[in-house]
């Protein structure tokens, strides 16, 4: 079974911050998702990779397969970035879904 | 627009009544899930289908029951019999077992007292 650590758990930053959010897990995958939950609970899907990089207005998401590693990079952060950012990775053949990070509480501060 | 539905967003039970949660998609996607998220704790899987009239346990299905009679439908009850059942409840689809683009409903929050 896949394990998926992220780090930090809770980021606190000022509003313009340049903000990383890092994942790592532990065996191959096809896929890694990030995720944007918001109180309340919603979840949004804001990336799905399987290699290099991808860019969506103010973020940006990387993978290195070869060190199972991934980042998410929000710039010029903004109060409205605040949310629980969760990464999921969809295990290689697997049919059993997605397995989650715990997520990172961030709150961008004005 | 193609969708998954979750509702209701919020829900309230006593304690020691079962409850359904639905979950209704118009993607035409043949694979169902269901996800339970505790305060600290990663999304972990509860149950999932496959296929119209199949599904199969995840890692925590004991106290919670599944049907899948429509490929649109995949409906969770939360029995009696889960210890703790309040809980932030997600669903989510993809096109077929094991495709790598996944879609997510909104979730429910459930508060059993």
């Amino acid at each position: 079974k896949n394990e998926v650590e992220q780090s930090p758990q809770n980021l606190t930053a000022q509003e313009g911050e340049f903000i990383t959010i890092n994942c790592s897990y532990s065996v191959g995958i096809s896929a890694l998702h990030w995720l944007q939950q918001h109180p309340g609970g919603g979840i949004v899907s804001l990336f799905m990779l399987s290699s290099g990089k991808k860019k969506h207005g103010r973020l940006i998401a990387t993978i290195n397969i070869q060190e199972k590693h991934s980042s998410l990079h929000i710039t010029a952060s903004h109060p409205r970035d605040s949310a629980v950012y969760i990464c999921a990775v969809t295990n290689g053949g697997g049919a059993d879904g997605l397995t989650f990070g715990k997520g990172t509480h961030l709150i961008i501060q004005p | 627009d193609g969708g998954i539905t979750q509702s209701p967003k919020y829900l309230f039970r006593k304690e020691g009544q079962n409850v359904t949660l639905s979950c209704e998609q118009n993607l035409n996607h043949d694979a169902m899930y269901w996800y339970r998220q505790d305060p600290g704790q990663g999304l972990r899987l509860i149950y999932y289908s496959q296929i119209v009239n199949d599904f199969q346990k995840g890692d925590i299905a004991e106290g919670y029951s599944v049907s899948r009679e429509k490929k649109e439908s995949f409906p969770l009850t939360v029995t009696s019999a889960q210890k703790n059942p309040t809980a932030f409840y997600l669903c989510a689809s993809s096109i077929w077992a094991g495709n790598t683009e996944a879609f997510f409903g909104q979730g429910t929050r459930l508060t059993v007292v």
